[in-house]
């Protein structure tokens, strides 16, 4: 089935630790997402890609960082997690950056201790 | 600043209407989304709007007026399954989505 996949789907962290989370998708998008969404304050974008080869920042891009390879992969690294990023991780895609119809993961559940 | 607003609950009860409303201020419009998130799923994407006027889906329909920054979603026929939040966005002048923090549903029989 076409979609995006996201893996971990939930973990528990340590502060201090680097994390990445992974996201695939095989609907050839060009343009990628992360977000992160926290309750009462709805989805943040943290970073994007318009296409593979870029990135750029979203409203909350500090503490994390993003790769583009390739058009299916979008890897989002937390390099050192604080509890403030505790939250639920949702990647997403769109055929292109001008859409606002964009296809989402499942989300991934971090719990930073 | 570029802001958009929901209620954050609303109730109402199966087989009934429901509207919800949501109001932006942003630099620049290219389009209004609705989008239905179940609890503990992701966002789906259900209505666009970019003219003014009344786009209808089945059961939902969703309004734009563009010179008040005005959309509302229009749930009919109410079924228990529509419990959900109900985001609504916005595509600025440089195609960014900006998000409303959503209007959780609550559906009682």
């Amino acid at each position: 089935i076409a979609g995006i996949t996201q893996a971990p789907t939930s973990q528990i962290l340590a502060a201090g630790r680097r994390m990445t989370l992974r996201c695939t998708q095989d609907m050839r998008h060009n343009a990628m997402y992360w977000y992160r969404q926290d309750l009462g304050l709805g989805l943040r974008l943290i970073h994007y890609s318009n296409t593979a080869g870029t990135t750029g920042k979203g409203e909350v891009p500090d503490g994390y960082s993003v790769s583009r390879a390739n058009t299916d992969d979008f890897p989002l690294t937390l390099a050192s997690a604080v509890p403030s990023q505790t939250s639920v991780y949702f990647c997403a895609s769109s055929p292109d950056r001008s859409t606002g119809e964009l296809f989402f993961g499942e989300g991934s559940r971090l719990t930073v201790l | 600043g570029q802001n958009i607003d929901q209620p954050t609950e609303m109730t109402a009860t199966e087989g009934a209407i429901v509207q919800i409303n949501c109001t932006y201020q942003t630099s620049g419009f290219n389009g209004l989304f609705w989008y239905q998130q179940h609890a503990g799923e992701a966002p789906t994407f259900l209505s666009y709007n970019v003219l003014d006027g009344l786009e209808e889906k089945g059961r939902f329909s969703s309004f734009l007026s563009r010179s008040k920054g005005y959309s509302y979603l229009l749930l009919k026929e109410l079924q228990m399954k529509d419990s959900a939040s109900y985001l609504c966005a916005v595509t600025d002048s440089n195609y960014q989505l900006i998000w409303g923090a959503g209007t959780k549903l609550i559906i009682k029989p």
